[in-house]
């Protein structure tokens, strides 16, 4: 049972420049949660998807943007990197948008974004 | 900002039970605590949540005070994998985001 893919698992981008990370949720999740975890730091949620459309978002620029499938894949975009976009971007999936409350969310490996 | 406190690193020898604490004094009634860790270079990887009955599964066991003020984390055998850090987070189950604090880095000695 194949459980979150994330691609790429690294990525050098310049100042100025856009980035799209993509992410495959576990088999049987419909639910995509993207996070950012700067180093040394617990990760920050950016945005859940539900049914293709953004459910929650947290506390980021509209420079961070998403989309959800109709396969439940999920891709995160920056626009104008900073950076301080240099980060771990993590993408969660789960079942039903809440994270079961019975098993949690399942994270992928994470894609370490290096901005220049 | 996280409504959990932890403390920074703890140590413990291999094959002793870690004993993780976690302090979360303002969590509502409806909140869950939960557990996940993170090993390095790794995603976050659920291991365990509760209400307010002290939960096992095959990973560890979960101890909440009466009061749901705070509560353990007890890895009972602790091996060199279990190194990692442990994030304690309080949610109420229609919050779909995850508020994350620093974490414990546990460190399992030899």
């Amino acid at each position: 049972d194949a459980g979150v893919t994330q691609s790429p698992t690294h990525l050098i981008k310049t100042r100025g420049q856009q980035v799209t990370l993509r992410c495959s949720p576990k088999s049987g999740h419909d639910t995509v949660s993207w996070y950012q975890q700067a180093l040394g730091q617990g990760p920050q949620f950016i945005f859940q998807y539900y049914e293709e459309e953004e459910r929650q978002r947290g506390n980021f620029p509209d420079r961070f943007s998403g989309h959800q499938f109709p396969n439940y894949s999920s891709e995160l975009n920056v626009n104008a990197l900073l950076l301080g976009d240099s980060a771990l971007y993590l993408c969660a999936s789960s079942l039903a948008g809440g994270g079961s409350i019975n098993y949690g969310y399942t994270f992928g490996s994470g894609t370490r974004l290096t901005v220049v | 900002d996280a409504k959990t406190t932890q403390p920074p690193s703890m140590d413990c020898a291999e094959g002793r039970a870690a004993n993780l604490p976690c302090n979360h004094s303002t969590i509502s009634g409806n909140e869950y605590v939960y557990w996940y860790r993170q090993i390095h270079s790794q995603g976050p990887q659920y291991i365990i949540h509760g209400l307010k009955n002290n939960e096992t599964n095959e990973m560890a066991s979960l101890i909440i005070t009466e009061d749901r003020k705070s509560s353990t984390l007890i890895l009972p055998h602790a091996t060199l994998r279990d190194t990692a850090v442990y994030y304690c987070i309080v949610r109420v189950n229609s919050n779909y985001q995850l508020i994350w604090g620093a974490g414990t880095k546990l460190i399992i000695k030899p």
